[in-house]
């Protein structure tokens, strides 16, 4: 199974200061249709899984633009410019490139 | 708008089975894969299993395979999740979840509790 390592494991976060996420990958996330399907969740307290990216950088309807995904190989990253109290919450990266689909273990967000 | 609706949860004895039902609105259910992802309390997502849009490829977990069956009925706008000899640690929210390679629509969940 592709093993997905996400990195810190815990953020504490300043209201209105950037926070980074790291995924990394053990195996290339490139599909055979030319696709790498890296994908972003935002999951806030007592909530379902929320999509925020798929295929690495493409921004789901509604997420704000304070938000950005990048990467390649096997290196990807989540990145807020500026943290708002609603972006408070689990983040999960997920690969859907090689059966059985795997997520990170989870960054959690909290307030400084 | 998208909306997924899981039903069918419920306390259940280990070797005991239950059938889940999502059923799907505010998109044409049969152009999509469909998928059920599953969350141990206090844990990360675990893809369970995913279905095609026609029903004619099917792919499980290992740790569920042989004991779970999906399935749909696309004239019903229904996914369905058939899940027999329940182990404690299937104890979990179960998710219905739009695409497969990207579940970008997830339903509310719905938790079974597998317990003696």
């Amino acid at each position: 199974d592709v093993v997905m390592t996400q990195s810190p494991l815990s953020l504490p976060v300043t209201l209105g200061q950037p926070a980074s996420i790291s995924c990394r990958s053990n195996q290339s996330l490139l599909y055979s249709d030319g696709n790498i399907y890296l994908n972003w969740f935002q999951q806030r307290p007592g909530q379902s899984p929320r999509r925020l990216f798929y295929k690495v950088f493409n921004r789901d309807s509604g997420v704000p633009d304070r938000f950005s995904g990048y990467g390649s190989g096997t290196n990807f990253t989540l990145k807020i410019s500026r943290v708002e109290a609603e972006d408070i919450g689990v983040y999960y990266c997920m690969q859907g490139s090689h059966w059985p689909y795997t997520f990170g273990q989870g960054t959690k967000m909290e307030i400084k | 708008q998208v909306q997924l609706v899981e039903s069918g949860g419920d306390l259940v004895k280990p070797g005991g089975s239950l059938r889940l039902s999502c059923a799907a609105s505010g998109f044409n259910f049969s152009d999509y894969y469909m998928s059920w992802i599953r969350q141990a309390p206090g844990k990360g997502p675990e893809w369970v299993s995913y279905i095609t849009n026609s029903g004619s490829a099917i792919y499980y977990a290992d740790s569920v395979k042989g004991r779970f069956t999906i399935s749909r009925d696309n004239a019903k706008n229904s996914l369905f999740l058939q899940m027999n000899s329940l182990r404690v640690d299937d104890t979990a929210f179960y998710y219905c979840a739009r695409d497969h390679h990207g579940a970008s629509n997830w339903g509310q969940g719905t938790l079974v509790t597998v317990s003696s």
